[in-house]
């Protein structure tokens, strides 16, 4: 079955730096849009960023345009989340996400990393 | 960018039938998805495109969508149907998912 497994999240000051890791498995990882979806604590989801299966086109959010990269390697099965100059309200659980072919379609979701920013 | 808005909070008697409206300018050319989100969980896809459910969700979950705004519509809500929901959909802008702020889903 579909597996998304997070990893990466911890405690962090603001102005530093954080890459997440998505390990996918269960499906063919290089033909599906892959996602980050954040939720603040007692909020609601917020898209954060989207890569397309070959890793060709990006989107990101207004809130983490500059400051966050996705990026994903196909051999490895594996998403990623680079996150620079990370501010306070970027806290949050962070989900890993896959498509279902269709843009913002999201099919499977992983259970999320917790990300504090925090002084 | 485009917004999608939500009511906060619904309630619906158990068994009864209950709607959960989402509005926004993407919905007027793209279709939504809805997803359930309980307590401590990652989010479910219950519904996507014009109505179409994922294998292992009830039939009692429908959804519909006119001009700007979309609906799931829950037929003999369960008191499991409780729970947090959010429609989401592609947008036209740079931002190029968005999503609505959820509706908590109460079953009295």
């Amino acid at each position: 079955q579909v597996k998304l497994v997070e990893s990466g999240g911890g405690v962090v000051q603001p102005g530093r730096s954080l890459r997440l890791s998505c390990a996918a498995s269960g499906f063919a990882f290089n033909s599906f849009g892959m996602y980050w979806v954040r939720q603040a604590p007692g909020k609601g989801l917020k898209w954060v960023a989207v890569i397309w299966h070959d890793g060709s086109t990006k989107y990101y959010a207004d809130s983490v345009r500059g400051r966050f990269t996705i990026s994903r390697d196909n051999s490895k099965n594996t998403l990623y989340l680079d996150m620079n100059s990370l501010r306070v309200e970027d806290t949050g659980v962070y989900y890993c996400a896959r498509d279902n072919g269709l843009i913002a379609m999201i099919q499977d979701w992983g259970q999320g990393t917790l990300v504090t920013v925090s002084s | 960018s485009s917004e999608l808005t939500q009511d906060p909070a619904v309630s619906v008697t158990l068994g009864q039938t209950v709607r959960i409206t989402c509005q926004g300018d993407s919905l007027k050319n793209y279709y939504p998805s809805w997803y359930q989100q309980k307590p401590g969980q990652a989010p479910v896809l219950v519904m996507y495109s014009k109505n179409n459910r994922p294998s292992g969700i009830p039939d009692r979950f429908s959804g519909s969508t006119s001009g700007n705004t979309a609906s799931l519509i829950i037929t003999g809500a369960q008191a499991e149907d409780e729970a947090d929901y959010y429609c989401n959909s592609r947008d036209s802008t740079l931002n190029l998912v968005v999503f609505g702020g959820g509706t908590k889903l109460t079953v009295l």
